[in-house]
């Protein structure tokens, strides 16, 4: 089965400093892993996966994330953060079967202080 | 192309009462989901369909049923709303299991 584990679920940074959302998987498989981005009162909008092959994968927005297989890891980062960069922010892994269907993490409330 | 369309945006109810909320996607998109979202908890999937005339548990199905008769709509039922079903609910859609997941904007209900 697979799971997915997001520690903090608040984060705050001032504008201009990194943003480090942190995303941990459990998987029996090779995981596909996506983040999701939701603003207030929006759906969900995709930032980046991760299927085969690089292990950095850039997304939208100047985000980018790191497929660590050692540390079951898959965070989130962005060098400098923005003040629209604030959001609900969901790491979620594509489960096996003929649905696939996505398991989300309980997801990390992204706070940017100017 | 409007994507992934949800039927209402907000909708308050009384316990007991029954309602159906309704999925439209305009993308001939075979797998169809619907997911609610809580506070702390990410979101869930409640039920889901991989084609039309077909539908599926997922996580949280208790309390709510669901039907695909037509491609493009997926709807969600409650018989008989309880305040534990308050929560806001979001549509996905996708072509195959390996494309794009797409979400639609989300219904928020509150049962009182």
């Amino acid at each position: 089965a697979q799971s997915v584990t997001q520690l903090g679920s608040h984060v705050s940074v001032s504008e201009g400093a990194l943003v480090l959302l942190r995303c941990n998987y459990s998987s029996s498989v090779p995981p596909y892993l996506f983040w999701y981005v939701q603003y207030p009162n929006q759906g969900l909008q995709l930032l980046l996966k991760y299927t085969t092959g690089a292990t950095l994968v850039k997304g939208i927005n100047g985000f980018e994330a790191e497929f660590k297989k050692s540390e079951t890891s898959f965070h989130l980062t962005k060098p400098s953060a923005h003040m629209s960069d604030a959001a609900e922010y969901l790491c979620a892994v594509k489960r096996t079967g003929s649905a696939r269907q996505l398991t989300f993490g309980s997801g990390t409330q992204l706070t940017v202080l100017p | 192309n409007a994507g992934v369309t949800q039927t209402p945006k907000f909708r308050v109810l009384k316990t007991g009462q029954s309602m159906t909320l309704l999925c439209a996607q305009d993308m001939n998109h075979e797998y169809m989901y619907w997911y609610r979202q809580d506070p702390g908890m990410g979101l869930r999937l409640i039920h889901y369909s991989v084609g039309e005339g077909t539908t599926a548990k997922g996580e949280v199905p208790d309390g709510y049923n669901v039907s695909r008769l037509k491609k493009q709509n997926f709807l969600l039922g409650l018989e008989s709303a309880a305040p534990s079903q308050t929560s806001v609910y979001f549509c996905a859609s996708r072509a195959s299991p390996d494309n794009e997941q797409f979400f639609g904007p989300g219904t928020r209900l509150t049962v009182l």
